[in-house]
């Protein structure tokens, strides 16, 4: 999987939109680009995926740029419980060698009150 | 639905001493992972099976054994427990279709003295 470049930290109001940036200048054309994140104590958890079209379901959004070459995780309104390790991680669907996603250091999102 | 369950979730080991994590999935998924996380750091891939009886190595497989005797099941086996051993290890699962997000578990946190 290519790799994807994301700030160490990032902070936020409750209530206020965030947008969590990826940079992934080395994205091939068959690499999808998934978001996940890990609250504390917990196991990592699926948030969004997309291919080159904007994305958007029931916890955010994914911007693509049009070249693909960055992406932004938008959550729309933080709340407290949002605080978490943001992963950002590209994806290929085909062919072989070792399977399962490779995770960098991630984003971690501070909320403030 | 319980999903992805790991036990035990604590478990303190001297050097040398053996043990056995439990990985239980209840969705019929194909595809399991083991990954350890080592503090500060992103999830890295220690073995995965793409099927009952199939095991593969990932990223760091050295000091693991596996096994997949069932569907539901996904087993880690320390043989000889060592320091560097000492992380906290999750357990995932998807389906056969490579474009669906992987679901974890909640962890397992060893420390191996």
């Amino acid at each position: 999987d290519a790799k994807t470049t994301q700030p160490n930290s990032m902070e936020s109001n409750e209530e206020e939109p965030v947008h969590l940036p990826c940079n992934h200048s080395t994205i091939s054309g068959t690499d999808y680009i998934h978001w996940y994140r890990q609250l504390p104590s917990q196991g990592p958890e699926y948030v969004i995926h997309g291919l080159t079209s904007n994305v958007n379901n029931r916890m955010a959004s994914l911007a693509i740029a049009e070249d693909r070459k960055s992406s932004t995780l938008i959550l729309h309104r933080a709340t407290l419980r949002d605080a978490a390790v943001y992963y950002c991680i590209l994806r290929m669907y085909s062919g072989g060698g070792a399977d399962g996603l490779t995770f960098g250091k991630g984003t971690h999102l501070i909320i403030q009150p | 639905n319980a999903g992805v369950t790991q036990t035990p979730k604590f478990r303190v080991l001297k050097t040398g001493q053996s043990m056995t994590l439990l990985c239980a999935q209840d969705m019929n998924h194909e595809y399991m992972y083991w990954y350890r996380q080592d503090p500060g750091m992103g999830l890295r891939l220690i073995h995965y099976s793409v099927g009952e009886g199939t095991t593969a190595k990932g990223e760091v497989p050295d000091g693991y054994n596996v096994s997949r005797l069932k569907k539901q099941n996904f087993l880690l086996g320390l043989e000889s427990a060592a320091p560097s051993q000492t992380s906290v290890y999750f357990c995932a699962s998807r389906p056969g279709d490579r474009s669906t997000p992987l679901h974890f578990g909640n962890g397992t946190r060893l420390t191996v003295t």
